[in-house]
């Protein structure tokens, strides 16, 4: 069955420094997400994207981070200059038609 | 935005009992109902998801209701097994920004 895979698993990173966070979707799948789910609590929506652009983002996804989809199977997150606040458990997810999705492992990211 | 209630946060039943757990949102407009199962370490993972043109949908032991007048949607488990333990989220998108609720951390008691 075909999934949607993530990497690094875990990522530790000092503060100030930029990170990449890297999918690769199902691949006959047209949507893509990024979610962040910072330890114990929910899972928050950070950006969709949809026909080489962004069609959503949060109030989280401010300039800091920025999404590419590289060419035609990965799909990248990145935070420019990181900070404490952003570790957490990131996950990527993709589909078909923009309702049912499916969630990558995740990443763990843990900023020094 | 949406703003997604999800009741009770944790939930601890019997092997064999039921577990409902409910979700409430605030966007008439919402459309798609989708509940997923996260395991410790791992990513959610879609069990059940119902549209608005639906009141019920069943698979197997897992059920979903949706009140599209009361804005509210429930996921229901019957005969639940120790495997079943697990933290449940509901979602539900406006536009293509996905809410997801708070979470129930649901634990089957052999």
């Amino acid at each position: 069955e075909p999934e949607v895979t993530q990497t690094p698993s875990h990522q530790v990173t000092q503060m100030g420094q930029e990170v990449i966070l890297r999918c690769v979707p199902i691949s006959n799948h047209l949507y893509f997400y990024w979610y962040r789910q910072i330890l114990g609590q929910k899972v928050e929506f950070l950006v969709s994207f949809y026909n080489n652009e962004i069609s959503e983002k949060s109030e989280i996804f401010d300039d800091q981070f920025s999404v590419e989809r590289p060419d035609g199977s990965n799909f990248t997150l990145k935070i420019r200059s990181t900070k404490l606040e952003d570790s957490a458990m990131y996950f990527c997810a993709s589909s078909e038609a923009g309702y049912t999705q499916y969630f990558g492992p995740g990443t763990r990211l843990t900023v020094l | 935005g949406e703003n997604v209630e999800q009741h009770p946060s944790t939930l601890s039943v019997q092997e064999g009992d039921s577990a409902v757990i409910k979700c409430t949102y605030s966007d008439s407009a919402s459309n798609y109902f989708p509940w997923y199962k996260q395991e410790l370490g791992k990513g959610p993972q879609l069990i059940i998801d119902i549209r608005s043109n639906v009141g019920e949908k069943k698979d197997q032991r897992i059920a979903v209701t949706l009140n599209k007048t009361a804005k509210h949607f429930s996921l229901h488990i019957t005969e639940t097994q120790p495997e079943d333990s697990a933290v449940y989220f509901c979602a539900t998108p406006t536009g293509n920004q996905f809410y997801f609720g708070t979470g129930t951390s649901l634990t089957v008691i052999p």
